[in-house]
């Protein structure tokens, strides 16, 4: 079946350092592979997707690459604000699927 | 778009009563997905319809759960009876045809006593 593993949090880095949050996943054919965002107290929002291997999404400074060899899709950003301060989940769908399967998130606490 | 609404925003139970959450999709979205999410299990996927029908209800832990889709514009997941271990948020979320971003509501947080 397909699965989702993301690095375990939490993570803390202090404002404008730069972030990556790995992800790796299992999956046949190919998938669509996501990020979403959690803030605190709230439900979860797209924050980038890749739909094709070598495909990069991104969105509001965050980036994340599409890798079929490594089948990575890992998050990035140059320089991360308070205000990005949420769970991160890794997700993926199979082809032609609706369903995403979750890793399980990882907590991002940016400090002054 | 008032975008996906979940009712309670907060429920608090005793073990043994019957608990009924809420949801409304966004208008026009026809696949709705629920959503059970735990700091030890992370998110799982209880149920997911499609045009109102349940697609994949392999994720509902025990008989006790059940969801309905009624109509385009209504879900409800039900525990009957309630156990302390069914503690957790339980998120909805809909989808539009051809779309693969799932929008989710906002929550209910479930607390079983």
């Amino acid at each position: 079946g397909n699965s989702v593993t993301q690095m375990e949090g939490p993570v803390t880095l202090s404002e404008e350092a730069f972030l990556t949050i790995n992800c790796t996943y299992t999956a046949t054919g190919y998938p669509s592979l996501f990020w979403y965002v959690q803030y605190p107290g709230e439900g979860l929002q797209l924050l980038l997707k890749a739909t094709k291997a070598d495909d990069k999404g991104s969105n509001k400074g965050f980036e994340a690459t599409y890798r079929k060899e490594t089948t990575s899709f890992h998050l990035e950003k140059g320089s991360v604000q308070v205000s990005d301060s949420a769970v991160y989940f890794c997700a993926l769908s199979g082809a032609g699927s609706y369903q995403l399967t979750f890793g399980k998130g990882t907590k991002l606490s940016v400090i002054p | 778009d008032a975008g996906v609404i979940q009712s309670p925003r907060h429920e608090v139970t005793e073990m043994g009563q019957e608990v009924t959450l809420r949801c409304k999709p966004i208008s026009g979205h026809n696949s709705l997905f629920w959503y059970r999410q735990t700091m030890m299990r992370g998110l799982e996927l209880l149920i997911y319809f499609n045009n109102n029908v349940p697609i994949d209800d392999s994720g509902m832990p025990e008989d006790r759960f059940s969801a309905k889709m009624p109509n385009a514009s209504f879900s409800t997941l039900k525990i009957q009876p309630s156990e302390p271990r069914d503690s957790a948020v339980y998120f909805c979320a809909s989808i539009s045809p051809g779309v693969y971003e799932q929008f989710f509501g906002p929550g209910t947080r479930l607390t079983v006593l």
